[in-house]
């Protein structure tokens, strides 16, 4: 089993949609999450943390379910700007000079 | 800002070639890493450096090899380019320690052909 596993999509919705994708990691003991964007041909770059049970900043909002072992990254009114892929990202535990695990991504793409 | 900034990127060069991919940051950070990615791979761990002249192999660290002389550079060298090193090269820098420490930095990319 992956480490990390995210829906590769792509998730096509119109703008103003609400969309929502989320990513599991096999570590029961992780204890911090990231998720970034990545645009075509650019480097991933930080989205949004989480440490405890979530995170909101805008019309984006992540939350993190530990029982069951996923994040989730919601968002809301899509522009056609959010269209990337988001990457989900955990640091390997127990910590190690943050070494860390990648998703493959999930790609959106928001259509006028 | 934080900036961290590799030297080429588009490269291309021929089999057999030696290779430097060179990448620099300015934010003093002790970690760096860098990775390769591939279309439906995502991004996969070359090497990654905790601090000068200090070196850990990640998951596919055969065909590289990495230098690490000054704080703020880290180079990834490819001894003998072959075509399937073609691909996006990320190096991407972070503080040591967990939680918030944890954010990684990346470069713009290098992208590589081998021919």
């Amino acid at each position: 089993r992956k480490e990390v596993e995210q829906d590769p999509g792509p998730f096509n919705v119109p703008e103003g949609a609400t969309v929502a994708f989320n990513c599991t990691y096999s570590n029961s003991a992780s204890q911090s999450f990231f998720w970034y964007r990545q645009d075509c041909r650019k480097e991933p770059k930080l989205l949004m943390s989480v440490y405890s049970s979530g995170n909101e900043d805008g019309r984006f909002t992540a939350q993190l379910n530990r029982a069951s072992q996923y994040i989730s990254l919601l968002i809301r009114d899509s522009k056609l700007s959010d269209s990337a892929t988001y990457l989900c990202v955990v640091p390997q535990v127990p910590y190690n000079f943050n070494k860390f695990y990648f998703g493959s991504g999930t790609k959106l793409n928001v259509k006028p | 800002d934080v900036k961290v900034t590799q030297s080429s990127r588009y490269l291309v060069k021929r089999t057999g070639e030696k290779v430097f991919l060179e990448c620099v940051q300015d934010m003093d950070h002790e970690n760096m890493f860098w990775y390769r990615q591939d279309p439906g791979l995502g991004l996969r761990l070359i090497y990654f450096s905790y601090d000068v002249k200090m070196k850990e192999k990640g998951d596919i660290p055969e065909g590289y090899s990495v230098s690490r002389e000054k704080k703020e550079r880290f180079s990834l060298i490819l001894e003998s380019a072959s075509t399937n090193q073609t691909s996006m090269y990320l190096c991407a820098s972070s503080l040591p320690g967990q939680g918030a420490k944890n954010i990684q930095y990346f470069g713009a990319g290098t992208r590589l052909s081998v021919l």
